[in-house]
């Protein structure tokens, strides 16, 4: 079972308030992974850390979406300036360096009012 | 563009009886396939990996690569009401920087009893 730490599980935000949300990896998992699952099931890859290192992330080029990892404190995606269209499930995925498999955890689904 | 296909978008089977699912790359650079399972409210939960030609059996679930059309299917054997789910494939390039997951955009299992 995975042991990957996503809060909250539930976020209601208003258009235009900023939402923030928390991961902490699996032990042992310095590789962390950023989706976004909407209604319709598709998932959109959003960034992705090493360590406290971006490795690769999608081109947020509104800039509402910042994301990081920093040692010895949880992860965290943060959306500046919620819109509708950003009312999805959050996941928040890890794994060993060395090992392809990633273990989600639950999710934090995001309702913009 | 859709770089993973699955089919079919749903599928009802018999308690008891046999699923066939199928996946489709379309990105040569992917060298691993996931299928994952997601109950409705869940995260997704790794069933199976491959990433070599032919076929893998765990229990009741089988999966085969065909590396060359960069095509997997996943097979449930003796259907249970607890399969009921979204069955996700993923595809990643392992040789990759970041390792992320390409999702297709899943089959919903049904199970009657």
């Amino acid at each position: 079972n995975s042991k990957v730490i996503q809060t909250p599980r539930y976020l209601v935000k208003g258009q235009g308030q900023k939402a923030k949300m928390r991961c902490i990896p699996e032990k042992g998992h310095p590789v962390v992974f950023w989706y976004q699952q909407n209604k319709n099931n598709e998932f959109k890859f959003l960034i992705n850390f090493q360590n406290q290192e971006v490795l690769q992330q999608i081109d947020m080029t509104e800039k509402r979406f910042s994301a990081e990892c920093p040692s010895n404190s949880p992860c965290s995606l943060e959306i500046q300036s919620s819109e509708a269209g950003d009312s999805a499930l959050y996941l928040c995925a890890t794994r060993q360096l060395n090992y392809a498999e990633q273990f989600f955890g639950p999710g934090t689904r995001l309702t913009v009012l | 563009q859709q770089k993973v296909q699955q089919s079919p978008e749903s599928l009802i089977v018999p308690e008891g009886g046999m699923a066939s699912l199928n996946c489709t790359s379309s990105d040569r650079n992917v060298d691993y396939f996931w299928w994952y399972r997601q109950h409705s409210g869940k995260s997704p939960k790794m069933l199976m990996s491959i990433f070599s030609n032919g076929e893998k059996e765990e229990g009741r679930f089988t999966v085969h690569l065909n590396k060359a059309s960069l095509h997997t299917s996943l097979h449930i054997r003796d259907s249970q009401p607890s399969d009921s789910a979204l069955y996700l494939c993923a595809a990643s390039d392992t040789g990759g920087l970041s390792g992320k997951l390409t999702f297709g955009e899943g089959t919903q299992v049904t199970v009657i009893s």
